[in-house]
């Protein structure tokens, strides 16, 4: 089934830098690809998304990449905040084409 | 924008005594829900798809005789833990999709068990 793997598991930036978070996928039929936003004790919350045919998607301070020859997909935070520190998951749809699939997450701190 | 609401968002319970969690779709028909359990520091790990009208399909690992899955209509689901344990603690988490637009998978805000 759908393998997904992200890195890092932590990540540490001081306020106003970016961050980068990377994952990969392992079935080439995935055709969408969110990004999710965890905080303490919370559901995740969708932050961004990018479906197959597209690119690059960009949402303010926020963009998502998309290489799906590489099946490579990373979130680009710009200008981070304190509030940004969260966990971080990305995820891919299954083999079955249903339910999503989750990295590991990626604790994100951000100092100000 | 779609919201899912879980119920309870804490609860304890006793060993041996079965705990029901309900996740709605409130502005959406959500012709599939999806279970999924949550340890600490780890990532969500797809318990079940729900369908609604239909058996549950559970993801290898799962007990279905343990977590009841139950999709009656195209806005509630519930998963009912029978018997717990103090291993089936944990922090479950409700997701659906809506049947028409297709779009986005939207969370609940999660169920906080502890069995003591």
């Amino acid at each position: 089934g759908e393998n997904v793997e992200q890195h890092p598991s932590t990540l540490s930036v001081q306020e106003g830098d970016s961050a980068v978070i990377k994952c990969t996928y392992s079935d080439s039929a995935s055709n969408y690809f969110p990004w999710y936003k965890q905080e303490l004790g919370k559901g995740p919350q969708l932050i961004i998304d990018i479906r197959s045919n597209v690119g690059e998607k960009k949402d303010q301070r926020i963009a998502v990449t998309l290489n799906k020859t590489a099946k490579h997909f990373s979130l680009h935070i710009t200008e981070t905040q304190p509030e940004d520190s969260a966990v971080y998951f990305c995820a891919a749809i299954n083999q079955a084409g249903t339910a999503l699939i989750f990295g590991k997450g990626t604790t994100l701190s951000v100092s100000s | 924008g779609a919201v899912v609401s879980q119920h309870p968002s804490w609860v304890i319970c006793k060993s041996g005594t079965s705990v029901k969690i309900e996740c709605r779709s409130l502005d959406f028909q959500a012709t599939t829900m999806f279970w999924y359990r949550q340890f600490p520091k780890q990532s969500l790990m797809l318990m079940a798809t729900s369908n609604e009208g239909s058996k549950a399909t559970y993801e290898q690992g799962v007990e279905k005789d343990k977590f009841l899955i139950n999709h009656a209509s195209l806005t509630l689901s519930t998963l009912t833990v029978t018997s717990a344990h103090p291993e089936d603690s944990s922090f479950y988490i409700c997701s659906a999709r809506d049947g028409v637009t297709r779009d986005g998978y939207t969370f609940g805000s999660g169920t906080r068990l502890t069995v003591v």
